[in-house]
């Protein structure tokens, strides 16, 4: 079982659409990261948020947009996304950043029609 | 930049057979080291990892050592199941940033 949940698992939409992701753990974990997967190849981070506050953007185009509500809560606000978007978004924390291991969640896969 | 490179796969064994899936790296100071095991529909999971010159980490059966003098840090099974299909990532972190640096996955296929 993963200790970082998000929701949905699976997310259809399209391109003039916009959607959230989400992302929750109760772990205390101060550092929250979102990456991107393509097929076959590793996780590529986009954002880095430490203590609530983005701390890395990875030069994310702008139709992604981080939030971090609070300590325990990460959201990926989408918003007229193309179809080379689609890929498995994943989300990890960490106790804090540097080197600490990152646990990650099971990801959303999202598809752009 | 730091980067790590790992064997490509897939690698493809029989049950109880020995697995060895190579890992080096190029980083500057000194970097933890990490194995994330992807299964199928899932995320990332820590498999094991090292933080510092000759730490072994183990976990599941699964060992690596950290080498600093060959900057590599290989994993290792003494005899794999089929439930260990899945894909394995190499990573590092340096210990003044946030990111995690990957290698590019080795799919391990286990057949009975």
């Amino acid at each position: 079982d993963t200790e970082v949940t998000q929701t949905p698992k699976h997310l259809v939409m399209g391109m003039t659409n916009k959607k959230s992701l989400k992302c929750e753990q109760h772990m205390g974990h101060r550092a929250m990261y979102w990456y991107k997967q393509k097929a076959k190849k590793p996780p590529e981070l986009m954002f880095v948020y430490s203590y609530e506050k983005l701390s890395i953007n990875e030069s994310v185009p702008s139709r992604f947009s981080p939030e971090c509500p609070n300590s325990s809560l990460l959201n990926l606000h989408l918003h007229a996304l193309q179809p080379e978007d689609s890929a498995l978004y994943l989300c990890a924390s960490s106790q804090e950043t540097g080197d600490q291991p990152q646990h990650f969640g099971d990801g959303t896969r999202l598809s752009i029609l | 930049g730091d980067s790590v490179t790992q064997m490509e796969g897939p690698v493809t064994l029989s049950e109880e057979a020995f697995l060895t899936i190579n890992c080096t790296y190029t980083a500057t100071g000194y970097p933890s080291l990490f194995w994330y095991v992807q299964y199928p529909g899932e995320g990332l999971q820590l498999l094991l990892k090292a933080t510092k010159a000759d730490d072994k980490g183990s976990n599941k059966g699964f060992e690596a050592t950290y080498r600093k003098e060959t900057t590599s840090f290989h994993l290792e099974k003494g005899s794999v199941q089929v439930s260990d299909s899945a894909v394995y990532f190499c990573a590092l972190s340096d210990n003044a940033g946030n990111m995690l640096t990957f290698g590019g996955g080795t799919r391990l296929m286990v057949k009975p």
